[in-house]
């Protein structure tokens, strides 16, 4: 597509639920990222792919947090047992980056989720 | 963790008036970058600057980083109200995958 996709724009859920966030690449990047952004701070880096593997998922917070990208293109952030905590903008980017280049990130406008 | 923090965390300023924010980080970058986010969307890459450069410009946007300081500044010359946004340094490791950003700095330009 032309830009980065996400979706839903806007999640609520209650507290103990399971939340599925999607993100849809531009077309043909092979890296893909997911950041979560909290009121008046900064992205906070959670997990990144390259291809269908996620090439560093340090910025999981703990094991409820899970993200897949089974055909290198679309991925899924998965949240399971949501905590008020959670609540945040979730977003994603993605980037052409080769071996060795610049990594220009292309972001999506973001999937506000609010966890009650 | 945050690898850059922007300085000042805030900024007001009249329309044409120049605007400056300062990042600092702490490891080894291959690069660094400046994104801008207006409120409720998401970021917009605004420039690059690699760790062999002191200096880029970009239109009205001016960069400069200090590899032995740990630092970089961005510039906003002539000022919009157009320009009110959050600005954001972005840094990457050693391996030039992971983008780490800083806390930000919000700018207001007001007409």
């Amino acid at each position: 597509g032309a830009g980065v996709s996400q979706t839903p724009s806007n999640k609520v859920t209650e507290k103990g639920k399971y939340v599925e966030l999607r993100c849809d690449p531009i077309s043909g990047h092979t890296a893909l990222y997911w950041y979560r952004q909290s009121l008046g701070q900064g992205p906070e880096f959670l997990i990144y792919f390259q291809g269908t593997g996620a090439a560093d998922d340090s910025g999981l917070p703990n094991d409820r947090f899970f993200a897949v990208r089974p055909e290198g293109s679309v991925s899924t952030l998965k949240i399971q047992r949501t905590e008020r905590g959670d609540s945040a903008v979730y977003l994603c980017a993605s980037s052409s980056m080769g071996l060795g280049g610049a990594n220009v990130l292309t972001f999506g406008a973001g999937s506000r989720l609010t966890v009650l | 963790s945050q690898q850059g923090e922007e300085d000042p965390q805030a900024l007001s300023i009249q329309e044409g008036e120049n605007a400056t924010m300062n990042c600092s980080y702490k490891t080894s970058i291959n690069n660094l970058q400046w994104y801008r986010q207006n409120s409720g969307r998401g970021l917009v890459h605004l420039i690059l600057i690699r760790s062999n450069e002191r200096e880029k410009h970009s239109g009205r946007l001016r960069v400069t980083l200090d590899t032995s300081k740990k630092s970089s500044s961005l510039l906003i010359t002539a000022s919009r109200a157009a320009d009110t946004a959050s600005y954001f340094c972005a840094t990457d490791g050693a391996a030039g995958n992971k983008l780490t950003f800083g806390g930000g700095t919000r700018v207001l330009v007001k007409p």
